[in-house]
């Protein structure tokens, strides 16, 4: 059973260009969504996150786009350098009675930037 | 400040064997994490731990067993390894359900053949 739904599975963009990387999911108690970008043999490292109370949040050429009635978030990557290169996942949380966090992550995108 | 480390990087068991996955953090964290990563599959929570002392399963937990030793360490135990167990291993820490990043330790590779 898959909560979040990522696609595409891989995406090949040129230098300068715009990735978009999308996501949907399905349940109504996820309260924070972040990106994960990981690089080849390192461990994921938080890219960008957003909570449900906002419809976008940009950090630098990176940019979440939320549509909470339509159960879905993007990633958008402005100018894509070829050191955007990596793997992203989003992720969605939810919390337990108790506080405990557990986050939900989608099946990752392969990025490349071609020059 | 290392941050999430693990041990060993890479291992290679045959099928029955057991071994330990070893996490430590150093940040000072409330709750830690077992990850697996397979390809097409994105990161899977096998457990977590929210505190010293309590230990949860998550999404895919069978075949593993886990200790949070103390506040620092909590590790990852496969007593009999299978071929179906063959991913890459993170583990992650935060400080609490008030803070939002998870950090990430290297990954350790495991093969079971």
């Amino acid at each position: 059973q898959q909560q979040v739904k990522q696609s595409p599975q891989s995406l090949i963009v040129q230098k300068g260009g715009i990735s978009i990387i999308n996501c949907a999911y399905e349940n109504t108690a996820f309260d924070y969504f972040p990106w994960y970008q990981q690089f080849p043999g390192k461990g994921p490292a938080l890219l960008i996150a957003i909570r449900p109370d906002v419809s976008e949040k940009k950090e630098g050429r990176f940019t979440i786009s939320f549509n909470k009635s339509a159960k879905q978030f993007s990633l958008h990557i402005m100018d894509s350098q070829p050191g955007d290169s990596a793997t992203y996942f989003c992720a969605a949380r939810t919390l337990s009675n108790f506080g405990n966090e557990k986050l939900t992550f989608g099946t990752g995108t392969r990025l490349t930037i071609i020059p | 400040n290392a941050g999430v480390t693990q041990t060993p990087k890479f291992q290679v068991l045959k099928t029955g064997q057991s071994m330990t996955l070893q996490c430590a953090q150093d940040m000072n964290h409330n709750s830690m994490y077992w990850y697996r990563q397979d390809p097409g599959m994105g990161l899977r929570l096998i457990y977590y731990s929210a505190s010293e002392g309590t230990t949860d399963k998550g999404e895919v937990p069978n075949g593993y067993n886990v200790s949070r030793l103390n506040k620092r360490e909590f590790s990852l135990r496969l007593e009999s390894a299978a071929p179906s167990q063959t991913s890459v291993y993170f583990c992650a820490s935060i400080m609490g359900s008030r803070y939002y990043e998870q950090y990430f330790g290297p990954g350790t590779r495991l093969t079971v053949t």
